[in-house]
């Protein structure tokens, strides 16, 4: 069965570095997505992406943040300058186009230092 | 002020008991539901969905019901197993877009 797949599962950084997370999609998907989930805390949207540009963003998606699909099957998320407060689990999800259900990946645990 | 984690509703039940997990959700222009199932240090799974037009769908052990008058949805597991332990989170979504997650209910199943 396709999965959703992200890399790599556990990230560790000093503040004010850059760090670029990686999602590979379902490959039929069109529609992407990143969400994150603070420890203990509901998992929060962040950005969507369709035909290569970003449909959807929320609050939390400030400059810092930016989406890249740098080729035909990656789907990546950039965070320029990592804050203590960006430590969480970061999650990529992706949906057909005629379909509404939302596919996620395992998740990136973000820990800055 | 530093922010604190969310206190997650429990819910312990009886290996082969039925489950019930509640949720509220906020907006009533929301057309589409989804059950999504957590395991720890895993990402969200989908369980079941429902359209806001309708009341009720079953799947496999698996009930939503949706009751758009209160806002509120609930998903009923039959024959709970130990491997249903797990956090369960509604999610709202409107026009096809993004999803709004409830806080999770922590169901544990007792064997």
């Amino acid at each position: 069965e396709p999965e959703v797949t992200q890399t790599p599962s556990h990230q560790v950084t000093q503040m004010g570095q850059e760090v670029i997370l990686r999602c590979v999609p379902i490959s039929n998907h069109l529609y992407f997505y990143w969400y994150r989930q603070i420890l203990g805390q509901k998992v929060e949207f962040l950005v969507s992406f369709y035909n290569n540009e970003i449909s959807e963003k929320s609050e939390i998606f400030d400059d810092q943040f930016s989406v890249e699909r740098p080729d035909g099957s990656n789907f990546t998320l950039k965070i320029r300058s990592t804050k203590l407060e960006d430590s969480a689990m970061y999650f990529c999800a992706s949906r057909t186009s005629g379909g509404e259900t939302q596919y996620f990946g395992p998740g990136t645990r973000l820990l800055v230092l | 002020g530093e922010s604190v984690g969310l206190h997650l509703p429990t819910l312990s039940v009886q290996e082969g008991d039925n489950s019930i997990i509640n949720c509220a959700y906020s907006n009533s222009a929301s057309d589409y539901f989804i059950w999504y199932k957590q395991e720890s240090g895993k990402g969200p799974q989908f369980i079941i969905d429902i359209r806001s037009n309708m009341d009720k769908r079953q799947g496999q052990r698996v009930t939503v019901l949706l009751n758009k008058t209160v806002k509120h949805l609930s998903l009923q597991i039959a024959a709970t197993q130990p491997g249903d332990s797990a956090v369960y989170f509604c999610a709202e979504n409107i026009a096809g877009n993004q999803f709004y997650f409830g806080t999770g209910t922590s169901l544990t199943v007792i064997p």
